[in-house]
Protein backbone atom coordinates (compact mmCIF):
# COMPACT_ATOMS: atom_id res chain seq x y z
CA UNK A 1 0.00 0.00 0.00
CA UNK A 2 1.13 3.75 -0.60
CA UNK A 3 1.49 5.35 2.63
CA UNK A 4 0.59 9.31 3.11
CA UNK A 5 2.61 11.34 5.63
CA UNK A 6 1.48 14.58 6.44
CA UNK A 7 2.85 17.61 8.32
CA UNK A 8 2.36 19.11 10.48
CA UNK A 9 0.03 16.98 12.41
CA UNK A 10 -1.14 20.27 14.72
CA UNK A 11 -0.96 23.88 13.24
CA UNK A 12 -2.52 26.11 15.02
CA UNK A 13 -3.67 29.32 12.89
CA UNK A 14 -4.48 33.47 13.47
CA UNK A 15 -7.43 34.36 11.77
CA UNK A 16 -6.91 35.82 8.76
CA UNK A 17 -3.44 34.47 8.51
CA UNK A 18 -2.49 31.71 5.37
CA UNK A 19 -2.09 27.90 6.61
CA UNK A 20 -0.30 25.27 4.52
CA UNK A 21 0.00 21.45 4.44
CA UNK A 22 2.35 19.55 3.48
CA UNK A 23 1.77 15.58 2.18
CA UNK A 24 3.84 13.32 0.57
CA UNK A 25 3.69 9.70 -0.45
CA UNK A 26 5.65 6.99 -0.66
CA UNK A 27 5.18 6.93 -4.19
CA UNK A 28 4.47 8.57 -7.61
CA UNK A 29 0.70 9.56 -7.34
CA UNK A 30 0.64 10.40 -11.26
CA UNK A 31 -1.14 8.66 -13.34
CA UNK A 32 -0.33 7.70 -17.26
CA UNK A 33 -3.02 10.22 -17.97
CA UNK A 34 -1.28 13.11 -16.33
CA UNK A 35 -3.88 13.10 -13.36
CA UNK A 36 -2.33 13.43 -9.37
CA UNK A 37 -4.43 10.90 -7.47
CA UNK A 38 -4.61 12.94 -4.48
CA UNK A 39 -7.43 14.40 -2.97
CA UNK A 40 -7.78 16.68 0.23
CA UNK A 41 -10.32 16.33 2.73
CA UNK A 42 -11.54 18.51 6.03
CA UNK A 43 -13.30 16.58 8.65
CA UNK A 44 -15.19 18.79 10.78
CA UNK A 45 -15.67 18.64 14.55
CA UNK A 46 -18.48 15.85 14.66
CA UNK A 47 -18.95 15.63 10.90
CA UNK A 48 -17.91 12.99 8.27
CA UNK A 49 -15.20 14.19 5.98
CA UNK A 50 -16.00 16.67 3.05
CA UNK A 51 -14.06 16.61 -0.36
CA UNK A 52 -12.23 19.55 -0.64
CA UNK A 53 -10.11 18.98 -3.99
CA UNK A 54 -9.62 16.56 -6.17
CA UNK A 55 -7.21 15.52 -8.85
CA UNK A 56 -4.52 17.51 -6.34
CA UNK A 57 -5.34 21.49 -7.28
CA UNK A 58 -9.61 20.89 -8.49
CA UNK A 59 -11.89 22.73 -6.08
CA UNK A 60 -14.67 20.82 -5.01
CA UNK A 61 -18.06 22.13 -5.62
CA UNK A 62 -19.26 24.63 -3.40
CA UNK A 63 -15.68 24.88 -1.72
CA UNK A 64 -14.25 28.47 -1.09
CA UNK A 65 -11.80 29.92 -3.53
CA UNK A 66 -9.34 30.51 -0.08
CA UNK A 67 -8.67 26.83 -0.26
CA UNK A 68 -6.70 25.86 -3.27
CA UNK A 69 -4.18 22.02 -4.33
CA UNK A 70 -0.81 21.88 -5.77
CA UNK A 71 2.01 19.34 -6.30
CA UNK A 72 2.32 16.59 -8.48
CA UNK A 73 4.17 13.08 -8.14
CA UNK A 74 4.97 12.39 -4.18
CA UNK A 75 4.86 16.36 -3.24
CA UNK A 76 1.21 17.75 -2.06
CA UNK A 77 0.60 20.92 -0.63
CA UNK A 78 -2.98 22.21 0.49
CA UNK A 79 -3.30 26.13 1.43
CA UNK A 80 -5.42 28.19 3.13
CA UNK A 81 -5.20 31.63 1.78
CA UNK A 82 -6.77 33.43 4.74
CA UNK A 83 -7.78 30.73 7.44
CA UNK A 84 -11.72 31.36 8.93
CA UNK A 85 -13.30 30.31 12.23
CA UNK A 86 -15.09 27.67 10.27
CA UNK A 87 -11.73 25.90 8.98
CA UNK A 88 -10.91 24.25 11.83
CA UNK A 89 -11.14 20.44 12.21
CA UNK A 90 -8.70 17.85 10.65
CA UNK A 91 -6.95 17.62 7.33
CA UNK A 92 -6.60 14.95 6.03
CA UNK A 93 -5.28 13.49 2.27
CA UNK A 94 -5.84 10.85 0.14
CA UNK A 95 -4.24 8.64 -2.36
CA UNK A 96 -6.73 6.77 -5.51
CA UNK A 97 -4.23 5.95 -7.27
CA UNK A 98 -4.31 2.50 -6.23
CA UNK A 99 -7.85 1.03 -5.52
CA UNK A 100 -6.67 0.40 -1.80
CA UNK A 101 -7.30 3.69 -1.16
CA UNK A 102 -4.88 4.94 1.93
CA UNK A 103 -5.01 8.35 4.17
CA UNK A 104 -2.66 10.13 5.95
CA UNK A 105 -2.60 10.57 9.55
CA UNK A 106 -4.12 14.01 9.85
CA UNK A 107 -3.23 17.39 10.00
CA UNK A 108 -5.43 19.49 13.09
CA UNK A 109 -5.88 23.22 12.34
CA UNK A 110 -6.79 25.26 15.01
CA UNK A 111 -7.55 28.95 15.89
CA UNK A 112 -5.01 30.96 18.41
CA UNK B 1 -29.34 15.86 -3.92
CA UNK B 2 -26.92 12.88 -3.55
CA UNK B 3 -26.78 11.54 0.44
CA UNK B 4 -25.88 7.93 2.15
CA UNK B 5 -26.85 6.51 5.51
CA UNK B 6 -24.98 3.86 7.21
CA UNK B 7 -27.23 1.99 9.64
CA UNK B 8 -26.43 -0.94 11.79
CA UNK B 9 -25.72 -2.17 15.53
CA UNK B 10 -24.44 0.12 17.86
CA UNK B 11 -23.09 -2.28 20.52
CA UNK B 12 -21.21 -5.77 19.74
CA UNK B 13 -19.36 -8.33 21.43
CA UNK B 14 -16.09 -10.14 20.32
CA UNK B 15 -16.63 -12.78 17.65
CA UNK B 16 -19.80 -11.46 16.48
CA UNK B 17 -20.39 -10.54 13.14
CA UNK B 18 -20.99 -7.13 12.31
CA UNK B 19 -23.96 -6.33 9.58
CA UNK B 20 -24.29 -2.57 8.01
CA UNK B 21 -26.03 -1.36 5.69
CA UNK B 22 -25.60 2.01 3.42
CA UNK B 23 -28.71 3.91 2.19
CA UNK B 24 -27.95 5.94 -1.07
CA UNK B 25 -30.59 8.33 -2.35
CA UNK B 26 -29.66 10.95 -5.26
CA UNK B 27 -27.82 8.35 -7.59
CA UNK B 28 -28.26 4.56 -8.91
CA UNK B 29 -25.97 1.73 -7.95
CA UNK B 30 -26.18 0.85 -11.78
CA UNK B 31 -24.44 4.43 -12.64
CA UNK B 32 -21.44 4.06 -14.53
CA UNK B 33 -18.31 4.90 -13.21
CA UNK B 34 -19.71 5.34 -9.44
CA UNK B 35 -19.58 3.29 -6.57
CA UNK B 36 -19.86 2.98 -3.02
CA UNK B 37 -17.24 2.57 0.00
CA UNK B 38 -16.79 1.57 2.88
CA UNK B 39 -14.18 3.59 5.34
CA UNK B 40 -13.73 3.04 9.05
CA UNK B 41 -12.28 5.30 11.61
CA UNK B 42 -11.35 4.33 15.03
CA UNK B 43 -11.91 6.83 17.71
CA UNK B 44 -9.26 9.85 17.64
CA UNK B 45 -7.62 7.78 14.72
CA UNK B 46 -7.10 8.31 11.22
CA UNK B 47 -9.09 7.06 8.26
CA UNK B 48 -9.24 3.28 7.15
CA UNK B 49 -10.70 2.63 3.78
CA UNK B 50 -12.30 -1.01 4.10
CA UNK B 51 -14.17 -2.02 0.36
CA UNK B 52 -15.25 -1.06 -2.50
CA UNK B 53 -18.96 -2.48 -5.12
CA UNK B 54 -18.42 -0.44 -8.33
CA UNK B 55 -21.37 -0.23 -10.71
CA UNK B 56 -20.48 -3.38 -12.23
CA UNK B 57 -20.18 -5.47 -9.40
CA UNK B 58 -16.70 -5.37 -9.37
CA UNK B 59 -15.76 -5.64 -5.67
CA UNK B 60 -12.13 -4.44 -3.99
CA UNK B 61 -11.11 -5.68 -0.50
CA UNK B 62 -8.61 -4.26 1.88
CA UNK B 63 -6.07 -6.55 1.77
CA UNK B 64 -5.32 -6.53 5.34
CA UNK B 65 -8.97 -7.63 6.62
CA UNK B 66 -9.90 -9.04 3.21
CA UNK B 67 -10.62 -12.24 4.55
CA UNK B 68 -13.14 -11.37 7.31
CA UNK B 69 -15.37 -8.82 5.09
CA UNK B 70 -17.79 -9.15 2.18
CA UNK B 71 -20.02 -6.29 0.18
CA UNK B 72 -22.57 -6.66 -1.88
CA UNK B 73 -25.34 -4.46 -3.23
CA UNK B 74 -29.29 -4.54 -3.41
CA UNK B 75 -29.71 -2.09 -7.02
CA UNK B 76 -33.46 -2.51 -6.25
CA UNK B 77 -33.49 -1.11 -2.71
CA UNK B 78 -30.54 1.01 -3.32
CA UNK B 79 -28.32 -0.52 -0.60
CA UNK B 80 -24.90 -1.58 -0.27
CA UNK B 81 -24.05 -4.04 3.03
CA UNK B 82 -20.70 -4.55 4.50
CA UNK B 83 -19.94 -7.59 6.98
CA UNK B 84 -17.39 -8.40 8.89
CA UNK B 85 -16.86 -11.24 10.90
CA UNK B 86 -15.11 -11.98 14.12
CA UNK B 87 -15.59 -8.55 15.46
CA UNK B 88 -12.37 -7.30 18.37
CA UNK B 89 -12.91 -4.58 20.48
CA UNK B 90 -10.09 -3.08 18.00
CA UNK B 91 -12.72 -2.58 15.24
CA UNK B 92 -14.43 -0.10 17.98
CA UNK B 93 -14.96 2.44 15.08
CA UNK B 94 -17.41 4.87 13.47
CA UNK B 95 -17.87 3.05 10.19
CA UNK B 96 -18.70 5.52 7.15
CA UNK B 97 -19.82 5.04 3.49
CA UNK B 98 -19.06 6.81 0.28
CA UNK B 99 -20.03 7.06 -3.14
CA UNK B 100 -16.72 6.99 -5.52
CA UNK B 101 -16.38 8.57 -8.61
CA UNK B 102 -14.84 6.04 -10.78
CA UNK B 103 -11.76 5.47 -8.41
CA UNK B 104 -10.98 8.84 -8.21
CA UNK B 105 -12.60 9.89 -5.29
CA UNK B 106 -15.10 9.84 -2.03
CA UNK B 107 -17.65 12.22 -2.56
CA UNK B 108 -19.95 12.55 -0.46
CA UNK B 109 -20.00 10.56 3.06
CA UNK B 110 -22.45 9.07 5.25
CA UNK B 111 -22.79 10.70 8.48
CA UNK B 112 -21.09 7.36 10.12
CA UNK B 113 -22.21 4.93 12.34
CA UNK B 114 -20.09 4.20 15.80
CA UNK B 115 -19.53 0.56 16.43
CA UNK B 116 -18.46 -0.46 19.67
CA UNK B 117 -17.04 -4.18 20.42
CA UNK B 118 -16.77 -5.18 23.84
CA UNK B 119 -17.61 -8.06 26.16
Amino acid sequence: DIVMTQSPLSLPVTPGEPASISCRSSQSLMHSNGNNYLNWYLQKPGQSPQLLIYLASNRASGVPDRFSGSGSTRDFTLKISRVEAEDVGVYYCMQALQTSITFGQGTRLEIK
Amino acid sequence: QVTLKESGPVLMKPTETLTLTCTVSGFSLTNARMGVSWIRQPPGKSLEWLAHIFSNDEIIYSTSLKSRLSISKDTSKSQVVLSMTNMDPVDTATYYCARILGTDWLDPWGRGTLVTVSS
